[in-house]
């Protein structure tokens, strides 16, 4: 069955230090999204991703992300300037909206630890 | 309170017995999601149900959702150890845009 991959599982980097999440979506979704958990808390929503640009951000969202779709395959995440707050988990989900009220998949997440 | 929120926050039951979760939300839906996660990993989807479904069945799992209460609730039956996850509901609010908006989650834990 198809999934979504993520890459590094772990992550540890010194804060200000610039890091990137990488996923790989479903082959045939369209849509993209970056979620994050703090440790504890609910998973909240970044940003979302079609037809090569941002469809929607989040508050969180904010100058210190970027996101990028590279090749026809991988979905990144860049934080230019990581905080102590930025410690998460991050999740990369895809869905297929050409089929309507379609499910969102997600990976099995990036653990980022900003020390 | 906020868009999705599970009851209980913890609940604790016997092998076999049925597992009942409830998610309740604010504003108007298209469609209600549940996912799974294990700690500290990802997070499964279950079952989606949309906003002119009342019930849905997939396997051991069954979900009714009531717009009028803005709620909905999560059956497991015949619970087994691996069901032990905490469950989330996640609403989409807005028809094309497919945010999805988490609830705080239900720590369920099945006791052998």
């Amino acid at each position: 069955e198809p999934e979504v991959t993520q890459t590094p599982s772990h992550q540890v980097t010194q804060m200000g230090q610039e890091v990137i999440l990488r996923c790989v979506p479903i082959s045939n979704h369209l849509y993209f999204y970056w979620y994050r958990q703090i440790l504890g808390q609910k998973v909240e929503f970044l940003v979302s991703f079609y037809n090569n640009e941002i469809s929607e951000k989040s508050e969180i969202f904010d100058d210190q992300f970027s996101v990028e779709r590279p090749d026809g395959s991988n979905f990144t995440l860049k934080i230019r300037s990581t905080k102590l707050e930025d410690s998460a988990m991050y999740f990369c989900a895809s869905s297929a909206p050409q089929v309507v009220f379609s499910e969102q998949y997600f990976g099995p997440g990036t653990r980022l630890t900003v020390t | 309170s906020q868009q999705g929120e599970e009851d209980p926050q913890a609940l604790s039951i016997q092998e076999g017995e049925n597992a009942t979760m409830n998610c309740s939300y604010k504003t108007s839906i298209n469609n209600l999601q549940w996912y799974r996660q294990n700690s500290g990993r990802g997070l499964v989807h279950l079952i989606l149900i949309r906003s002119n479904e009342r019930e849905k069945h997939s396997g051991r799992l069954r979900v009714t959702l009531d717009t009028s209460k803005k709620s909905s609730s999560l059956l497991i039956t015949a619970s087994r150890a691996a069901d032990t996850a905490s469950y989330f509901c996640a609403t989409d609010i807005e028809f094309g845009n497919e945010k999805l908006t988490f609830g705080t989650g239900t720590r369920l834990t099945i006791i052998p």
